[in-house]
C-alpha cells in the first residue's frame, strides 16, 4: 500500500523556522496536504494543494513541493505551534493517504 | 461558520456495533461529502471512507469494506457511521470531517467536528 513518509519528531527554538517534509512517490502527480493537531483537539487544515494557507491560519505557515518531497515550514516558530502535524495525499487510485506525523517540539 | 458536532463517546463489547453522528451545519449539506478518519489512541490518522451527502455514493477504505456502513440523512445535515463486528483494535477517536475535491479527484478536508471517543472492551 501507498505510505507517506514523514520523521517523528522535528524540535526547534522559539522564532527559528521549522520545517517538516513528507515523501512519497505520487507527490509528483497528487497534492499535499497538511494538518495541525494538539493534544486532545480534532486536527485543523494549515496548508491545501501543497502551498495554499486557508484563511485565518497565520502567514508564518506555508508548503512548498518538489518532486517526490514536499515541506511544511514554519516561520518564526511561536510556543503555540508545538503540536502534531500531518501530512495527506492520495495514491493512485485517489484514496486519501495520511503520512505517520510529526511531533514539533519548540525548546 | 461551519460545525459539525460529533454524537458522544461510546463502550462496546467485542463483536457489537456502534453508530456515530456528525451533525452539520453553516454550508450547504448536500454540496458537500463527509469523510470519517479514525485515530487510535497514541496513533496516527487513518481514512475510513467517504459519502456523497448529495447522492449517497459511498467509498470504502479496503480494510473496513463488510463492516462500515456511512449514511446520511439529508432532512438534518447528518452523517452517519456505523462499524460492526467491533474488536479491541477498532478503540480509537472516530472523527467526521468535511470532504472537499481537488483538481485530481481527490479528497482533502477542511473542517472536522470534535472526535468521538470509542473503545472496545470486554
Amino acid at each position: 500500500s501507498y505510505e507517506l513518509t514523514q520523521p517523528p519528531s522535528v524540535s526547534v527554538s522559539p522564532g527559528q523556522t521549522a520545517r517538516i517534509t513528507c515523501s512519497g512517490d505520487a507527490l509528483p502527480k497528487q497534492y499535499a496536504y497538511w494538518y495541525q493537531q494538539k493534544p486532545g483537539q480534532a486536527p485543523v487544515l494549515v496548508i491545501y494543494k501543497d502551498s495554499e494557507r486557508p484563511s485565518g491560519i497565520p502567514e508564518r505557515f506555508s508548503g512548498s513541493s518538489s518532486g517526490t518531497t514536499v515541506t511544511l515550514t514554519i516561520s518564526g516558530v511561536q510556543a503555540e505551534d508545538e503540536a502534531d502535524y500531518y501530512c495527506q495525499s492520495a495514491d493512485s487510485s485517489g484514496t486519501p493517504v495520511f503520512g505517520g506525523g510529526t511531533k514539533l517540539t519548540v525548546l | 461558520q461551519v460545525q459539525l458536532v460529533q454524537s458522544g463517546a461510546e463502550v462496546k463489547k467485542p463483536g457489537a456495533s456502534v453508530k456515530v453522528s456528525c451533525k452539520a451545519s453553516g454550508y450547504t449539506f448536500t454540496s458537500y461529502g463527509i469523510s470519517w478518519v479514525r485515530q487510535a489512541p497514541g496513533q496516527g490518522l487513518e481514512w475510513m471512507g467517504w459519502i456523497s451527502a448529495y447522492n449517497g455514493n459511498t467509498n470504502y477504505a479496503q480494510k473496513l469494506q463488510g463492516r462500515v456502513t456511512m449514511t446520511t440523512d439529508t432532512s438534518t445535515s447528518t452523517a452517519y457511521m456505523e462499524l460492526r463486528s467491533l474488536r479491541s483494535d477498532d478503540t480509537a477517536v472516530y472523527y467526521c470531517a468535511r470532504a472537499k475535491l481537488d483538481d485530481y479527484e481527490s479528497y482533502y478536508f477542511d473542517y472536522w467536528g470534535q472526535g468521538t471517543l470509542v473503545t472496545v472492551s470486554s
